[in-house]
């Protein structure tokens, strides 16, 4: 079947360190997206992209990068990691109409210390 | 400026008991409307979508949704709950910017508590 993937599920890292989530789908969506999830923000969205080599920053995206060489991935980079970039990231999918349904991976939870 | 709203942090219903989560939006023409259930530790599961037609939209697990234009609400209803249904449960509308395809705006989420 189908899906969404993101790995690792979980990670500690430290201050000023580089870190990377990794994003992968199979359902051969143009569309990809990048949130974290905080208590008492719900969700926020950090970057988009709607197809290859295009990326576009979200409502936060100071701190993240991100870059697509293929339609399957798009790897979310955080520069510098900062102890405020401790949440939740969800990756999700969805095929380029504007009716489509967008589909979440299961989620990683980064903890900055 | 295009928004939704979800009013209650928490809804607290009985086992057996109807449910409803309300969900209201602003956005400029004719919205597309979203709902998500988020289980502890997993991703946001898609449960149904208002695009056109038909205002009662049925969806997964035996959840429906009423779009309701004049009032711009899309309330979350299930006519008898259950212990399982306990979750976190979004309400989205689709940015409707120019040029945008994919971009969803995300209300604050509301907690659902079913108690048997």
């Amino acid at each position: 079947d189908a899906e969404i993937t993101q790995s690792p599920r979980h990670k500690i890292t430290e201050t000023g360190r580089q870190v990377t989530l990794a994003c992968h789908q199979t359902w051969n969506h143009n569309n990809m997206f990048w949130y974290r999830q905080d208590l008492g923000h719900g969700l926020r969205l950090i970057h988009y992209s709607y197809g290859v080599h295009d990326t576009n920053k979200g409502e936060v995206s100071d701190g993240y990068s991100v870059s697509r060489s293929n339609t399957e991935d798009l790897p979310l980079t955080l520069e510098s990691a900062a102890s405020s970039q401790t949440s939740v990231y969800f990756c999700a999918s969805q095929q380029g109409g504007v009716t489509d349904t967008q589909y979440f991976g299961p989620g990683t939870r980064l903890t900055v210390l | 400026a295009q928004s939704v709203a979800q009013p209650e942090d928490q809804v607290n219903v009985a086992e057996g008991n109807p449910l409803t989560v309300k969900c209201t939006y602003s956005v400029s023409g004719n919205p597309y409307l979203f709902w998500y259930v988020q289980y502890p530790n997993r991703g946001l599961q898609f449960l149904l979508k208002y695009i056109t037609g038909d205002n009662l939209v049925k969806g997964s697990y035996g959840f429906e949704a009423e779009f309701n234009k004049s009032q711009t609400s899309f309330h979350l209803k299930k006519p008898s709950a259950l212990v399982s249904d306990s979750a976190l449960y979004f309400c989205a509308v689709r940015d409707k910017s120019a040029g945008n395809t994919g971009k969803l705006i995300f209300g604050q989420g509301t907690t659902l508590q079913v108690k048997p």
